[in-house]
């Protein structure tokens, strides 16, 4: 079935150090590429998505982009602040329209940014 | 206004009792869902009902009972509870082209 595999974390970064967490996916149709964020205490909060090969997903500094080839979609930040602290899951939705059928998502890669 | 609120925020009960967790949004979506984190924070879809006819039911133990009745709510009614099902329950919705909501959890100890 499909699935999604994360970096193993936790990872711990300097302020305005670049982030990379790397996420690769198994899918048998066109999925839709999500990153969520999930701060202490809180639930999940959509970061940036892609919906077909090439798109590239951004907000808040971040982005990722959805490579077929590679089957990739990598969160990268240029410089992160301490306020990025978190944990950031990769996920995958396993249906055409990509935002319908259930998420599939990866382990989870905490994220420690120290001042 | 809250798009997904889940109620209780925290659950404290003994083993054997049996509990619900409510889910209500007001966003218009068709579909919802229940996730359950664990303790490693992994994340597994349970249920997802799109209005009101469930059409995703992961392998759950059948303590585990969904009800939808409309298609702004979704319970979660578990009995019996056990050790392992401490967890924390997220419910979400979804709408075609709109993507996925989630609400804030719902933190369930079971001692």
């Amino acid at each position: 079935g499909d699935s999604v595999t994360q970096m193993e974390g936790p990872v711990t970064l300097s302020e305005e150090a670049f982030l990379t967490i790397n996420c690769t996916y198994t899918a048998t149709g066109y999925p839709s590429l999500f990153w969520y964020v999930q701060y202490p205490g809180e639930g999940l909060q959509l970061l940036l998505k892609a919906t077909k090969a090439d798109d590239k997903g951004s907000n808040k500094g971040f982005e990722a982009t959805y490579r077929k080839e590679t089957t990739s979609f990598h969160l990268e930040k240029g410089s992160v602040q301490v306020s990025d602290s978190a944990v950031y899951f990769c996920a995958l939705s396993d249906l055409g329209s990509g935002n319908t059928g259930k998420l599939i998502f990866g382990q989870g890669t905490t994220l420690q940014v120290k001042p | 206004d809250t798009a997904v609120s889940q109620t209780p925020k925290y659950l404290v009960t003994q083993m054997g009792n049996d509990k619900s967790i409510k889910c209500e949004q007001n966003l218009g979506h068709d579909t919802m869902y229940w996730y359950k984190q664990d303790s490693k924070k992994f994340l597994k879809i349970m249920f997802s009902y799109n209005n009101k006819e469930l059409i995703i039911n992961e392998t759950v133990p059948n303590r585990f009972s969904p009800k939808s009745p409309d298609k702004a709510h979704l319970n979660l009614h578990i009995n019996s509870l056990e050790l392992g099902d401490s967890a924390v329950y997220f419910c979400a919705s979804s709408q075609v082209n709109y993507g996925y909501t989630f609400g804030s959890g719902t933190r369930l100890t079971v001692v």
